[in-house]
This record gives C-alpha cells, structure tokens and sequence, in this order.
C-alpha cells in the first residue's frame, strides 16, 4: 500500500535558520505531491504542489519543495524561517483518485 | 475563491448518539473526501466518493461510517453510534477531476468540523 513517511516529527529552529523537512513515499508509479500546513487552530492549507515538469517547485510563503523520483522523496525547504511559519506540515501523496498523508512534522519558530 | 464549507464547526455528542456531519464541497468538483485528525496525531483518510459511490476506504471507515451526497450540493458523514475514539477534527475535502489522465487537481479542504464524544 502507498506510504507516506515524515522521519521528523518535531523540529525547533531559530528564526532566519534555514528549514528542510524531509519527505518519502513508497509507490513507484507517476504520483503527485503536495505539502500542506495547518497553523495552530486552522484548517489545512495547501503550501505547493508537483504533478509533472520543473521538480523544483516554487510555493507560497517562500516555501520550495524538490522531486527526486529516483530517491522517492518530496523534500520541504525554506532558507529563512519566520516565528509565524510555526505549524505543522504534512506531505501528502496523491495516485489514484487517493490522497495519504503523512505523520506531520511540528515546527517551532523561536523568535 | 471558491471553497470547502463544513458545519456545524463543532459538536459535542454523548456515547452512543447519531451524528452527521455535512460538507458542501466546491461545485465543480466532482470527487469528495472525509478526513480526519485526531488531537495530536496524524491526518488520516476516511472515505472517497465520486459518481455516487464510495471509490475507496480505509480500514477506521467501519459499519459505524456512511456517506451520502444526498443532493447536488451537500456531502454528509454519518456516524451511528458515536464512541470515544471518534473524538476528532473530521475535515471534508474535494477535488476537480481532469478525465483523460490529466492532473487530478489539489485537494481543497473545508476547516473542519470538531467532534467531541463525552
């Protein structure tokens, strides 16, 4: 079964430090790839996304992301952070008319 | 900017109660998803539905769960005899679907509906 896998469940940076969550999934077939971020008592939010072309992809917030198919992963970067990107981040998977999450990873901002 | 909208946005329900949880997804979309996250843990996937039926679901989705798209607009969860565990932000989502393989579009999720079973 498609797995999604978040390895960092809680990470405390400075602000201005630089961000890189890590993501892996476990189908090998064409999936599309989603980071998503829920600040503390909202719903989720859709920070970027990958379905095909430039693996790089380019979100909101200055949030980037990189497909590495040969690797399965779905890395989440930032290369400043603020005190207000504390939330929590899932990466998602999408194949087949079926979206799985991740476990999240808790970041902490300290000001 | 269209959207998910869920309601009630919070309901406090006693053991062994009904409860129903509606959703009115973005009208274009034609798939429809129940999430939830229970406190402190991960996002985890209910149901799917398209075309009037369920597409998938997962193993948490028992006999206690349905879903019914019971008008053209509107996407209820129900659950039969409520229990503890069913303590949980359920969050309904919907998605566009491209037919001819193309990108299936990103999930949009409503805010969440905040069950809470006493």
């Amino acid at each position: 079964a498609q797995s999604v896998s978040q390895h960092n469940h809680h990470v405390i940076l400075s602000e201005a430090a630089s961000l890189e969550l890590g993501c892996n999934y476990s189908y090998g077939g064409t999936v599309n790839l989603f980071w998503y971020v829920q600040y503390p008592g909202q719903h989720l939010q859709l920070l970027l996304k990958y379905f095909s072309g430039d693996p790089l992809v380019k979100g909101i917030k200055g949030f980037e992301a990189e497909f590495i198919k040969s690797k399965f992963s779905f890395n989440l970067r930032k290369p400043s952070v603020q005190w207000s990107d504390t939330a929590e981040y899932f990466c998602a998977v999408y194949f087949n008319n079926d979206m799985r999450f991740g476990a999240g990873t808790r970041l902490t901002v300290k000001p | 900017e269209p959207e998910v909208t869920q309601t009630p946005s919070h309901q406090v329900t006693q053991m062994g109660q009904e409860v129903i949880l509606r959703c009115v997804p973005i009208s274009n979309h034609l798939y429809f998803y129940w999430y939830r996250q229970i406190l402190g843990q991960k996002v985890e996937f209910l149901v799917s539905f398209y075309n009037n039926e369920i597409s998938e679901k997962s193993e948490i989705f028992d006999d206690q769960f349905s879903v019914e798209r019971p008008d053209g607009s509107n996407f209820t969860l129900k659950i039969r005899s409520t229990k503890l565990e069913d303590s949980a932000m359920y969050f309904c989502a919907s998605s566009e679907y491209r037919v001819g393989g193309g990108a299936p579009g990103e999930l949009f999720f409503g805010e969440g509906s905040r069950l809470t079973v006493l």
